[in-house]
């Protein structure tokens, strides 16, 4: 079946220091690919997605590359800020009538001022 | 636009009753998808609707169920809880347009706790 691997949490950064979070998928054919964020108490936000091979996504100074060869999808962002504190997930779903995501298991960043 | 409105947000129940959880999409969207996001298991799809008919279904109990209506609102529905069923539930909806069809945007979820 499909699955979605995340790097380990938590992660803590300083203010303004660099965020990977790594992402890896198994599947059968090519997904669409996605990182969705949590902020506490919150439900899910689409962060930013990729739905192709060497597409890349970037929203709100993040950026993720879709990597078919290493089947990876790694999460980053220059400077972090407190705001970014949160849990993400990345995630992957198929074209097609079936709408079902498979989501990793997420990652909560802490980031201290 | 209005986003995805869930309610009610917070439910406390007791083992062996049921409830039911309720999801208004954004407006335009007809597709509506349901998640289960527990510390342990993570977030697991439980079904997708589409014009009031179930389009796709996740591993999980025949306690657990759904329907749409014409309007596109989603209710689900589990029965005889158990302690296990505590957990945050998500609604998402999504366009049914061939360059939207695979965004699904999320509310912010009905907090079930079972005692």
């Amino acid at each position: 079946g499909n699955s979605v691997t995340q790097m380990e949490g938590p992660v803590t950064l300083s203010e303004e220091a660099f965020l990977t979070i790594n992402c890896t998928y198994t599947a059968t054919g090519y997904p669409s690919l996605f990182w969705y964020v949590q902020y506490p108490g919150e439900g899910l936000q689409l962060l930013l997605k990729a739905t192709k091979a060497d597409d890349k996504g970037s929203n709100k100074g993040f950026e993720a590359t879709y990597r078919k060869e290493t089947t990876s999808f790694h999460l980053e962002k220059g400077s972090v800020q407190v705001s970014d504190s949160a849990v993400y997930f990345c995630a992957l779903t198929f074209s097609g009538s079936a709408r079902q995501l498979t989501f990793g298991s997420g990652t909560q960043l802490t980031v201290l001022p | 636009k209005a986003g995805v409105t869930q309610t009610p947000r917070y439910l406390i129940k007791t083992r062996g009753q049921q409830v039911t959880l309720s999801c208004s999409p954004i407006s335009g969207h007809r597709s509506v998808s349901w998640y289960q996001q527990t510390p342990g298991q993570g977030l697991q799809f439980l079904f997708e609707y589409f014009s009031e008919t179930q389009r796709n279904k996740g591993n999980f109990p025949g306690r657990f169920s759904g329907r749409q209506f014409s309007n596109s609102r989603s209710e689900m529905n589990v029965s005889t809880l158990e302690l296990g069923d505590s957990a945050l539930y998500l609604c998402a909806s999504a366009q049914d347009t061939s360059e939207e069809r695979n965004i699904q945007y999320f509310g912010a979820g009905t907090r079930l706790s079972v005692l």
